[in-house]
């Protein structure tokens, strides 16, 4: 079946560590992105990408870093810069061609920092 | 700029009664419309959308019609269940533009039997 993946489902850092989610996709999407998601805030972009090998900051592009070397696979790398990074980060893709707009996610990673 | 506008929540019914959650947008250009729903836990997954005025979404019971003259979404149910517990999001991206979606902050829904 296709669809994303998202590992692992929950983390757990130490302060001043850096963590990297996974993100992997079989849907041939051209597009992906990574979104913050915190109690009563909705959904906050971090990072987009609309093809491999390049990428934009989102709304909250700080203290987060990410890769786009293959088609399938968009990594996250939350950073000891962020400030606060417990939250749920949802990955999602889309069709680049035809772009209807519809986004498909994976079933998010929850990081905690001790 | 595009942004998405929903009623706050949470949203408390009684199983079988009548929802509406509202969602009202503005958008530069011709915007496609969606409604997203997030289970506890989980990602979030289409529910219905809709790509031109007059349009109706629906799904698994749910409807929402694409009003361009009030700029407006309603999401709606005629009976709800205690398994439609979740969180709905609204959102919208505009066609030939950057194809960045935009979301409501979410309307939590919980159904009591």
């Amino acid at each position: 079946d296709g669809g994303i993946t998202q590992s692992p489902k929950y983390l757990f850092r130490k302060e001043g560590q850096n963590v990297t989610l996974s993100c992997e996709q079989n849907l041939n999407h051209d597009a992906m992105y990574w979104y913050r998601q915190d109690p009563g805030q909705g959904l906050r972009l971090i990072y987009y990408s609309q093809i491999v090998n390049d990428f934009q900051k989102g709304d909250i592009a700080e203290g987060y870093s990410v890769s786009r070397e293959k088609k399938e696979s968009f990594p996250l790398t939350v950073t000891s810069a962020q400030k606060n990074p417990t939250a749920f980060y949802l990955c999602a893709s889309s069709m680049g061609h035809p772009n209807t707009g519809e986004l498909f996610f994976g079933e998010g990673s929850r990081l905690t920092v001790l | 700029g595009n942004s998405v506008t929903q009623m706050e929540g949470p949203v408390t019914l009684s199983e079988e009664a009548f929802l509406t959650i509202n969602c009202t947008y503005t958008a530069t250009g011709y915007p496609s419309l969606f409604w997203y729903v997030q289970y506890p836990g989980e990602g979030l997954q289409l529910l219905l959308k809709a790509t031109k005025a007059d349009d109706k979404g629906s799904n698994k019971g749910f409807e929402a019609t694409y009003r361009k003259e009030t700029t407006s979404f309603h999401l709606e149910k005629g009976s709800v269940q205690v398994s439609d517990s979740a969180v709905y999001f609204c959102a919208l991206c505009v066609t030939g533009g950057s194809y960045i979606p935009t979301f409501g902050r979410g309307t939590s829904l919980i159904v009591h039997p």
